[in-house]
């Protein structure tokens, strides 16, 4: 159990283009998700976290008219980038949460912008 | 501030070599520590936890012990696997807000056999 899945695997998109990956928990509840976005050979940097019917709250850096996020259920929550550029090019990976110390990632999302 | 600092990798061990993956970490209060690992082709799965100091996490001949006297999570392992080979992350929650996790950069371990 507590599978969490992302869609796409993978993406290539042209510079000003937008781009929307889904996260889902496919066999839970997550009263909570996550977003982060990971560099080559570096950390997993958090994004932004998002609760079920309410806006997400981003990290500082992280412009959230960029980077918008919805959390429509408590199964999915979706992350646009709006007007890509190469430099958004990474991977992106979702996490959701169920419980206190539960979080479950999703298998990651590597966006390509050309 | 948080954060996470790991061994630079990667690491490349023989089939049945001992292993230890360094991490320290730097946390305001009282933050419960993990070893994720992610295996290729897929997501970060929780390896194991602990959530106060002297507390030891183990999972599948893993171990590792919170000490914060030296704020040190190290993991280690006595005997490891081909089937071991994967990213291996530390990670710490702070604990003020549910799942805010802050991790280290990772360590790639490949077992030859």
């Amino acid at each position: 159990g507590a599978v969490v899945s992302q869609h796409p695997s993978r993406v290539i998109c042209k510079s000003g283009t937008s781009v929307k990956i889904e996260c889902r928990s496919l066999d839970f509840q997550a009263t909570t998700m996550f977003w982060y976005r990971q560099f080559p050979k570096k950390s997993l940097m958090l994004m932004a976290t998002s609760n079920e019917g309410s806006k997400a709250t981003y990290e500082q850096g992280v412009e959230k008219d960029k980077f918008l996020i919805n959390h429509a259920s408590l199964t999915l929550s979706t992350l646009t980038v709006t007007s890509a550029h190469p430099e958004d090019s990474s991977f992106y990976i979702c996490s959701a949460s169920r419980a206190a110390y539960e979080q479950y990632f999703g298998p990651g999302t590597r966006l390509t912008v050309t | 501030g948080n954060s996470v600092t790991q061994m630079e990798g990667p690491v490349t061990l023989s089939e049945e070599a001992f292993l230890t993956i360094n991490c320290t970490y730097t946390a305001t209060g009282y933050p419960s520590l993990f070893w994720y690992v992610q295996y290729p082709g897929e997501g970060l799965q929780l390896l194991l936890k602990a959530t106060k100091a002297d507390d030891k996490g183990s999972n599948k001949g893993f171990e590792a012990t919170y000490r914060k006297e030296t704020t040190s999570f190290h993991l280690e392992k006595g005997s490891v696997q081909v089937s071991d080979s994967a990213v291996y992350f530390c990670a710490l929650d702070r604990g003020s807000t549910l799942g805010r996790l802050y991790f280290g950069r990772g360590t790639q371990l490949t077992v030859w056999p």
